[in-house]
């Protein structure tokens, strides 16, 4: 079955550990997404990607660190500079512009669950 | 700067009513407005969308209204019931570019 595969689902780290999450998709999607959510603060963009070996970041990239080597795989990185990292990590892709994208839709992961003790 | 505002924060209805949820963005560039539906612990998946060469879409029991001189949309959701209980996402974007989404609505369907 096509979709977007997250792991590990629940992740703990003590304080001034690098954690990495993993992202992976064969839906042959060039775009790819990483989000953030917390409780009443809605899904803020922590870095996206419209295509292999290129990156950008968004609106909370401090203290994350993302690669895009290959096309199916977006791992995040929580480095130990990101002073709350305790939160639920959403993985999304769709179509990108450089694929003539016509319905815009944004498949999610199931999530992973990130505490910091 | 939020650019897709979203209320109520939450909202509970009895079984059988109308839930509306409410969003207005800025950006007239904006060419597609989904709504995502997220229960707890999973990741939000997408329940409808529009795009503003419409005025209204229907799917089922699920309505999205826009408003594009006032930059709004809203989602209706009829006869409620307690299975659509879940946490309620619009969002727009530029197709192909990336999605601003809203706050969130947690809605509550009380049998």
């Amino acid at each position: 079955d096509g979709g977007i595969t997250q792991s590990p689902k629940y992740l703990f780290r003590k304080e001034g550990q690098n954690v990495t999450l993993s992202c992976e998709q064969n839906l042959n999607h060039d775009a790819m997404y990483w989000y953030r959510q917390d409780p009443g603060q809605g899904l803020r963009l922590i870095y996206y990607s419209q295509i292999v070996n290129d990156f950008q970041k968004g609106d909370i990239a401090e203290g994350y660190s993302v690669s895009r080597e290959k096309k199916e795989s977006f791992p995040l990185t929580v480095t130990s500079a990101q002073k709350n990292p305790t939160a639920f990590y959403l993985c999304a892709s769709c179509m990108g512009r450089f694929q003539g994208a016509t319905t815009g839709e944004l498949f999610f992961g199931e999530g992973s669950r990130l505490t910091v003790l | 700067q939020q650019q897709v505002k979203q209320s109520p924060q939450s909202l509970i209805v009895q079984k059988g009513g109308i839930s509306i949820i409410n969003c207005a963005y800025e950006n007239t560039a904006f060419d597609y407005f989904p709504w995502y539906q997220q229960f707890p612990g999973k990741g939000p998946a997408l329940l409808i969308a529009i795009r503003p060469d419409v005025s209204e879409k229907k799917e089922g029991r699920f309505t999205i209204s826009f408003n594009k001189s006032a930059k709004q949309f809203s989602l209706h959701i009829m006869d409620s019931q307690p299975g659509d209980s879940a946490t309620y996402f619009c969002a727009a974007s530029i197709t192909g570019n990336q999605f601003y989404f809203g706050t969130g609505t947690s809605l509550t369907v009380i049998p």
